[in-house]
């Protein structure tokens, strides 16, 4: 059964950054393309970024391009999402979700970010 | 970016209604596309990807259709269990990945 764990979540200034982090167990990790997807309080689901299984490529959403950096460690089985910039309208539920064939097949249970000062 | 379109936002049906709700790409993204399922404070289930290929597990009142630009997502009889809010996305390559705004469907 994989499991998605997802860390790193609290309260952060505007401006400010942020590092979440993804445990993923039982399967291969490296066999997977692993994406971020985020949800704002009471709004619908957002994607925010795609890294390939091997790290070779990585895709953003506009509204991320420039700030945020998703990156893996397959040695450790963990992905990353590195937020820099921190506005108000970052606030949300981070998902780290994988994706086995087609699809979003796996996710995790989601790590609060708030952006307030 | 490839653009989504979700409608209804909402739907109200009963038990036993056949549901249907439709997603439209702004681009052809071919047969690139899945649906998801997600309950209040839950993370989203995949139901249906390739736009009508069934999750495994996933039950077979559910079914999707379309290519191209057009795709719908049906639930044949209305469960209990159903009542959840569904999004489209479309996974077209050489583009960022874009979710539809959703489709919450009530008890009527």
């Amino acid at each position: 059964q994989v499991q998605l764990v997802e860390s790193g979540g609290g309260v952060v200034q505007p401006g400010r950054s942020l590092r979440l982090s993804c445990e993923v167990s039982g399967s291969t990790f490296s066999s997977y393309g692993m994406h971020w997807v985020r949800q704002a309080p009471g709004k619908g689901l957002e994607w925010v970024a795609l890294i390939w299984y091997d790290g070779s490529d990585k895709y953003y959403a506009d509204s991320v391009k420039g700030r945020f950096t998703i990156s893996r460690d397959n040695t450790k089985n963990t992905l990353y999402l590195q937020m820099n910039s921190l506005r108000a309208e970052d606030t949300a539920v981070y998902y780290c979700a994988a994706e086995e064939l087609e699809g979003l097949n796996f996710w995790g249970q989601g790590t609060l970010v708030t952006v307030s000062s | 970016d490839i653009q989504m379109t979700q409608s209804p936002a909402t739907l109200s049906a009963s038990l036993g209604d056949r549901v249907t709700i439709t997603c439209r790409a702004s681009q052809t993204i071919n047969s690139w596309l899945a649906w998801y399922q997600q309950k209040p404070g839950k993370a989203p289930n995949l139901l249906i990807y390739k736009a009508s290929t069934l999750e495994t597990g996933v039950p077979s009142r559910f079914s999707g259709s379309g290519s191209g630009t057009e795709f719908t997502l049906t639930i044949s009889s209305l469960q209990p269990d159903d009542f959840a809010t569904y999004y489209c996305q479309q996974y077209n390559t050489d583009s960022p990945w874009t979710f539809g705004q959703g489709t919450k469907v009530e008890i009527k």
